[in-house]
């Protein structure tokens, strides 16, 4: 039981580049996030899924898209990457809705644009 | 939108020291949680409570409803236990609560 796993650990990326960034779950949950990690910001919600085909804006969504095809994979997309979006990149997923489900975390994605 | 505020942001302290991280929200809820963030990046839930006090280990975390605050303790502290000490409330929309919103942080510093 691998939890939720992030693919890349590490990414640099040129201004202008495109790039996706893979968050995968063996849990069976239904929901899944995205967050943003800066320093002095605290986690930041970008995007997330309540179940397979379905994706949601979270609080600072601009310049990213998400696909969720498959229940188990949450796709996170820059479609032209800017220095702004230089950050620690965090998948988290929860069996489902409601106050007392835990939110697992992946360990992350560094990306650096130039 | 769900604020939640910690104190402090830094905490530097000796081993064996007793810790207290405050944690506080606008908005009511039924439950809070607490997160540890390793020197690592990892991030990994410590708590989750909607009334009274829990324990675990040398952790102790309480929360008041109805103030709309809640604490962690570290007791005999350990170079350990440094770390970053994150709560977050719950968020709500149409589909009841599907999220979580954070706060920024305490980061925690045990020197031996």
């Amino acid at each position: 039981n691998a939890g939720v796993t992030q693919t890349p650990k590490f990414r640099v990326l040129k201004t202008g580049q495109s790039m996706t960034l893979l968050c995968a779950q063996d849990m069976n949950h239904e929901y899944m996030y995205w967050y943003r990690q800066d320093p002095g910001m605290g986690l930041r919600l970008i995007h997330y899924s309540v179940g397979e085909g379905t994706t949601a804006k979270g609080e600072v969504p601009d310049g990213y898209n998400v696909s969720r095809l498959k229940k188990q994979n949450f796709l996170l997309g820059l479609e032209s990457a800017a220095p702004s979006q230089t950050s620690v990149y965090f998948c988290a997923s929860r069996l489902l809705a409601g106050e007392y489900y835990e939110q697992y975390f992946g360990p992350g994605t560094r990306l650096t644009v130039t | 939108k769900n604020e939640v505020e910690q104190s402090p942001q830094n905490l530097t302290a000796q081993e064996g020291e007793f810790i207290t991280i405050n944690c506080s929200y606008s908005v009511g809820i039924s439950a809070l949680h607490w997160l540890q963030q390793h020197p690592g990046g990892g991030i990994v839930s410590l708590f989750m409570l909607s009334s009274g006090k829990k324990k675990h280990g040398r952790l102790i975390a309480t929360i008041n409803i109805q103030e709309k605050h809640s604490s962690l303790h570290i007791t005999a502290s350990h170079p350990r236990d440094s770390a970053v000490y994150i709560c977050a409330a719950p968020t709500y929309s149409g589909g009841g609560a599907d999220g979580l919103t954070f706060g920024k942080g305490t980061h925690l510093i045990i020197q031996p």
